[in-house]
């Protein structure tokens, strides 16, 4: 049984760049959340997606959006790359909404903007 | 004012001791707490619960104070193994986990 699974592992951009980042929820999840964790931080929650739906979001400008597709699985793309925007994404899943403790974590995208 | 605040260490400690984190929220209306532990740009995994009336589960104990809003972390015995980032988690929003920065644990022989 795949757990949550998220690729590239690492990847380097330019500044103004767009970038997919994309994760695949564990078996017999529907929910997908991201997380953005800057060096020395914890992760910062910046959207929720179930049923095909934005269902909450996080205090991200609009250059940070999503998708979820039926298969539950789910991108976050990244518009106009800043050098701020460096940081690990990490996806993480659960089964519906409220299932906090549940959630589960993938091993994240390293993204490096230059 | 951050949400969840940590102190962010180092704590630097030999086998076997003991040693706890604090953790302090500000929304009074939070709902739910947990620990975390993250190892070296990895990511972050559920270590426990915590329960206003404490909870334990081997070496680790969890306490919460409503009334003066802090979370702690106890470790006994501590081993190199315990080497990670624990991080203190709250939810007050459903689904949105608020972490704090971290605090930074290295065990030393």
């Amino acid at each position: 049984d795949a757990g949550v699974t998220q690729s590239p592992t690492h990847l380097i951009k330019t500044r103004g760049q767009q970038v997919t980042l994309r994760c695949s929820p564990k078996s017999g999840h529907d929910t997908v959340s991201w997380y953005q964790q800057a060096l020395g931080q914890g992760p910062q929650f910046i959207f929720q997606y179930y049923e095909e739906e934005e269902r909450q979001r996080g205090n991200f400008p609009d250059r940070f959006s999503g998708h979820q597709f039926p298969n539950y699985s789910s991108e976050l793309n990244v518009n106009a790359l800043l050098l701020g925007d460096s940081a690990l994404y990490l996806c993480a899943s659960s089964q519906g909404t409220g299932s906090n403790e549940k959630l589960f974590f993938g091993s994240g995208t390293q993204l490096s903007v230059l | 004012r951050k949400e969840v605040e940590q102190d962010p260490g180092p704590f630097n400690v030999p086998e076997g001791a003991t040693v706890a984190f604090n953790c302090t929220y500000s929304n009074s209306a939070s709902q739910s707490f947990f620990w975390y532990r993250q190892d070296c740009r990895k990511e972050p995994k559920l270590l426990m619960s915590v329960y206003s009336s404490g909870n334990e589960d081997g070496r680790f104990t969890a306490q919460l104070n409503r009334a003066s809003q802090y979370i702690s972390l106890l470790i006994r015995d501590s081993k190199l193994s315990d080497s990670a980032t624990y991080l203190c988690v709250v939810i007050y929003n459903t689904d949105k986990l608020i972490f704090g920065t971290g605090t930074r644990l290295q065990v030393f022989p």
